[in-house]
């Protein structure tokens, strides 16, 4: 079993839906929560992060994290084209050598049509 | 502000022949980080690397090798190259510390293995 579980999608919605995106995990000793943005043939970029449970806000987008069920979200509003992307979902960790680690869902491919 | 530098972008290569993937930032960041990125697969870490000297293994380590000689360079090194190993890799860096969780990611080497 996968440490991170995501759908990986794709996800086709209509222009100024909320999209709704879920990751779970299996490791209660992950700290940090993140989600990523990945445009075709780019790299992921940092969209948002948390540390505790509850939600968190910027813009149009909203981090959420439920510790108690392993379970987090991140939902946008109002969807834009210009939203379509992967995806990735991010939790960092302390390896077994003691240094940390970024552990990655599958991603989830977005698409948002106008 | 060149930020994570991968070189090549492109490659392929017949099987059994080596390659060595350089990754540079100019960050200052302690911890690097090499991951491979396939289908359905998200993106699963190989190797990673706290500073200068010091390496640890990720998830999917057996067949590749890391070095970390100089602070802005981790190389990632192929010794007989696999079908299995076609992918996209990715390098990612981030600076020390517990509250800063944003690595900074390459734009990515597409390798092929024939």
């Amino acid at each position: 079993q996968k440490e991170v579980e995501q759908d990986p999608g794709p996800l086709s919605v209509p222009e100024g839906a909320i999209v709704s995106l879920n990751c779970t995990y299996s490791n209660s000793a992950f700290q940090y929560f993140m989600w990523y943005r990945q445009y075709s043939r780019k790299g992921p970029e940092l969209l948002m992060y948390t540390y505790s449970s509850g939600n968190k806000e910027d813009g149009r987008f909203t981090a959420q994290v439920d510790k108690s069920s392993k379970y987090i979200s991140l939902f946008i509003r109002d969807s834009q084209p210009s939203d379509s992307a992967t995806y990735l979902c991010a939790m960092r960790v302390v390896g077994s050598g003691g240094y940390n680690k970024l552990i990655f869902g599958a991603g989830t491919r977005l698409a948002v049509h106008p | 502000n060149a930020g994570v530098t991968q070189t090549p972008k492109f490659r392929v290569l017949k099987t059994g022949q080596s390659m060595t993937l350089l990754c540079a930032q100019d960050m200052n960041h302690e911890y690097m980080y090499w991951y491979r990125q396939d289908p359905g697969m998200g993106l699963r870490l190989i190797h990673y690397s706290v500073g200068e000297g010091t390496t640890a293994k990720g998830e999917v380590p057996d067949g590749y090798n890391v070095s970390r000689l100089k602070k802005q360079n981790f190389l990632l090194g192929l010794e007989s190259a696999a079908p299995s190993q076609t992918s996209v890799y990715f390098c990612a860096s981030r600076p020390l510390g517990t509250s800063n969780t944003e690595a900074f990611f390459g734009q990515g080497t597409r390798l092929t293995v024939v």
